[in-house]
């Protein structure tokens, strides 16, 4: 079936360090989505991405989509400790009727 | 304005007793409707989605059942749990094509 590989796993940054995480599949997806989230709760929508090269902030998040539709990134720039969380990418896949598949997350520790 | 609800909060069943989760969306019109599981607070697993009512694919061979009896209310069922069936359950909704939203989650522990 289809697959998101998301990397790295885990991060353990300092206070004030930027972030990159990345997600990348054999399958082409019509939108790319970014979620964080906390302990206990569902996962929270951060950025939304809907056309090949996209390049979208939210704050300090950037993601993009990638040109072959393939694959997306996300940064976080000068992180603090409230961004310490499980990110995950998400993508709907082209021509298979709202099917939403999830990577496998990027757990981010921040140390103050 | 719209809104998910999903209950209950947290459950905890025996081995081989049924199952019932409910999942209502406020606010909007036919929305695609997703069931996902979570376990040891890692990925999400894809396990039913729903583009209409009665209309359900399943992604995962398993013993749950998912139903859509009304356009903004979706149910995952199991007549018989299993200890592997313990997780964090979500349900999320989306318009095709666009962002999905989710649920607060059911903590699920099968005993």
């Amino acid at each position: 079936g289809q697959q998101l590989n998301q990397s790295p796993q885990s991060m353990f940054i300092q206070e004030g360090e930027d972030v990159s995480m990345n997600c990348t599949s054999s399958s082409i997806f019509n939108t790319w989505l970014w979620y964080k989230q906390d302990p206990g709760e569902g996962p929270v929508l951060l950025i939304a991405l809907y056309k090949a090269g996209e390049l979208t902030s939210n704050g300090r998040l950037t993601a993009q989509f990638g040109i072959t539709r393939k694959d997306s990134f996300l940064n976080i720039s000068a992180s603090i400790p409230s961004d310490v969380g499980i990110y995950f990418c998400a993508g709907q896949l082209r021509n298979q009727g709202g099917k939403l598949i999830f990577g496998q997350g990027t757990e981010l520790s921040v140390k103050p | 304005s719209q809104t998910i609800h999903q209950w209950p909060a947290t459950l905890v069943q025996p081995v081989g007793s049924p199952l019932s989760l409910e999942c209502t969306v406020e606010g909007t019109s036919n929305p695609n409707l997703y069931w996902y599981r979570q376990a040891a607070g890692r990925g999400l697993q894809l396990l039913f989605y729903s583009v209409g009512i009665g209309q359900i694919s399943s992604e995962v061979p398993q013993n749950l059942s998912a139903s859509r009896p009304q356009d903004r209310q979706f149910i995952l069922s199991s007549k018989k749990l299993l200890l592997s069936d313990s997780g964090f359950y979500l349900c999320a909704w989306s318009i095709q094509g666009a962002e999905a939203f989710f649920g607060q989650g059911t903590r699920l522990t099968v005993v």
